[in-house]
């Protein structure tokens, strides 16, 4: 299985600053046919299930606020959110799609400093 | 608007089975760029993915569940469920089933879930 680790687990930012969690897969997961990075980013608030934010590592979901954004390669990624707003205090989960079994990342809980 | 649904027993006794289904709006389960899964999430931990279902191909199941767990599709009424058998205690979680998107013979990211369904095992 492919271990997907996050870190931090936890952090607090203040409103309107930027927030940064990475996401480190123990193999990688970029498809060398078609040059793409098989990991997907996704938001978890208290109570809600799971909402996609990012696919293919840097396409953001249809609806999706364009402070959210991804980057990253092979084995390291990240998730940027901009101008941090009240409502992103959530869950962040990274998750590979590049072989079964579908692994998740532990998740960082994003909250206000 | 597309919606998944689950349902099915909260309290399930140990060593019994329990028994989800998802009902899906909106689009079929047939549909040839979806495929469907189970994943759940015990309390205050991480996702597990535990297999899905596609029209067009075979169920899937993580090895880690595999010998316990059964998904299957009814067409006739856009539902597909989940059964896992011998439940224990680490059975209980919150269980999602979610729809994902599929394209050139490659199963992709989870675009959809339904609200979850909160299962506990305990006699």
């Amino acid at each position: 299985d492919i271990v997907m680790t996050q870190s931090p687990d936890s952090l607090a930012v203040s409103l309107g600053e930027r927030a940064t969690i990475n996401c480190k897969s123990s193999q990688s997961v970029l498809y060398s046919s078609n040059n793409k990075n098989y990991l997907a980013w996704y938001q978890q608030k208290p109570g809600q299930p799971p909402k996609l934010l990012i696919y293919w590592a840097s396409n953001r979901e249809s609806g999706v606020p364009d402070r959210f954004s991804g980057s990253g390669s092979g084995t390291d990624f990240t998730l940027t959110i901009s101008n941090l707003q009240a409502e992103d205090v959530a869950v962040y989960y990274c998750q590979e799609y590049y072989t079964t079994p579908y692994t998740f990342g532990q998740g960082t809980k994003l909250e206000i400093k | 608007q597309v919606q998944l649904q689950e349902s099915g027993p909260g309290l399930v006794k140990p060593s019994q089975t329990l028994s989800l289904t998802c009902t899906v709006s909106g689009v079929s389960i047939s549909s040839d760029i979806y495929y469907w899964s189970w994943i759940r999430q015990p309390a205050g931990k991480g996702l597990e993915w535990i297999g899905r279902f596609y029209a067009s191909d075979s169920p899937y199941y993580n090895p880690s569940l595999k010998s316990r767990v059964t998904i299957s599709g009814d067409t006739s009424k856009n539902q597909f469920s989940l059964k896992v058998t011998s439940v224990t205690a680490a059975d209980t979680a919150v269980y999602y089933c979610a729809r994902g998107s599929y394209s050139a013979w490659q199963y992709n990211w989870f675009d959809l879930w339904g609200q979850g369904t909160l299962v506990t095992v305990s006699s």
